[in-house]
């Protein structure tokens, strides 16, 4: 079957960093996925890995390990604003997006 | 950047009555939507995925004469919730990408959050 695990919650302190681990089995890989979601509010698209190794967007890095089937999010100089749900999801071989439950980060001062 | 708009926000519907919502792609053509439900504190869950001009493919467990998806143009996808009741009160988002072009990231509408009383 097709699986992704990531932490439930998180718990991270104002001007911090915090990683979150992203774990997949799928069937098939064209890329993975991280999303924000405030609450009550849509998803929003923060990173796109097909290849191995870290890519860098202002605060925000997304890291991909395809032989291990691993990516991490990391997000750096934390602000109240991050408080969110992050998603990662992955692309199968269908093109389908196969998404985890999602991380919830509580940002506190 | 890509923008997906949907519509209505939010709406308030009598149990027994039809609600539609609209999901449009503004600056783009959207080869395949997508339609989710999202439940207070739970993950997105895949209703169905729909191709322009085919009909869609609903996941399993969701009833296809109860949400009834229309894909007719490159732009706007429509999901009509039919007879409402309660339990189908839920935040409803859409998400659109164009394969066609290369383009793998999926955008999402603002999401619809439907109550039905």
């Amino acid at each position: 079957g097709q699986n992704i695990d990531q932490p439930t919650e998180m718990t991270a302190t104002e001007g911090a960093i915090v990683q979150i681990n992203c774990t997949y089995q799928t069937s098939g890989f064209n890329g993975l996925f991280w999303y924000q979601q405030h609450a009550g509010e849509a998803p929003t698209f923060l990173s796109y890995n097909v290849l191995d190794g870290l890519e860098e967007k202002g605060r925000f890095s997304s890291f991909l390990s395809r032989s291990k089937g691993y990516s991490y999010l990391l997000l750096k100089e934390l602000q109240m604003k991050d408080s969110a749900s992050y998603l990662c999801a992955v692309l199968d071989s269908n093109y389908q997006l196969i998404w985890g439950a999602g991380t919830k980060l509580i940002i506190k001062p | 950047g890509a923008v997906v708009s949907q519509h209505p926000s939010w709406v308030i519907c009598k149990s027994g009555t039809s609600v539609k919502i609209e999901c449009r792609s503004l600056d783009f053509q959207a080869t395949t939507m997508f339609w989710y439900r999202q439940f207070p504190k739970q993950s997105l869950m895949l209703m169905a995925t729909s191709n322009e001009g085919s009909k869609a493919t609903y996941e399993q467990g969701v009833e296809k004469d109860k949400f009834l998806i229309n894909h007719a143009s490159l732009t706007l996808s429509t999901l009509t919730v039919t007879s409402a009741h309660p339990e189908d009160s839920s935040f409803y988002i859409c998400s659109a990408r164009d394969l066609g072009q290369g383009e793998v990231i999926a955008f999402f509408g603002q999401g619809t959050r439907l109550t039905v009383v």
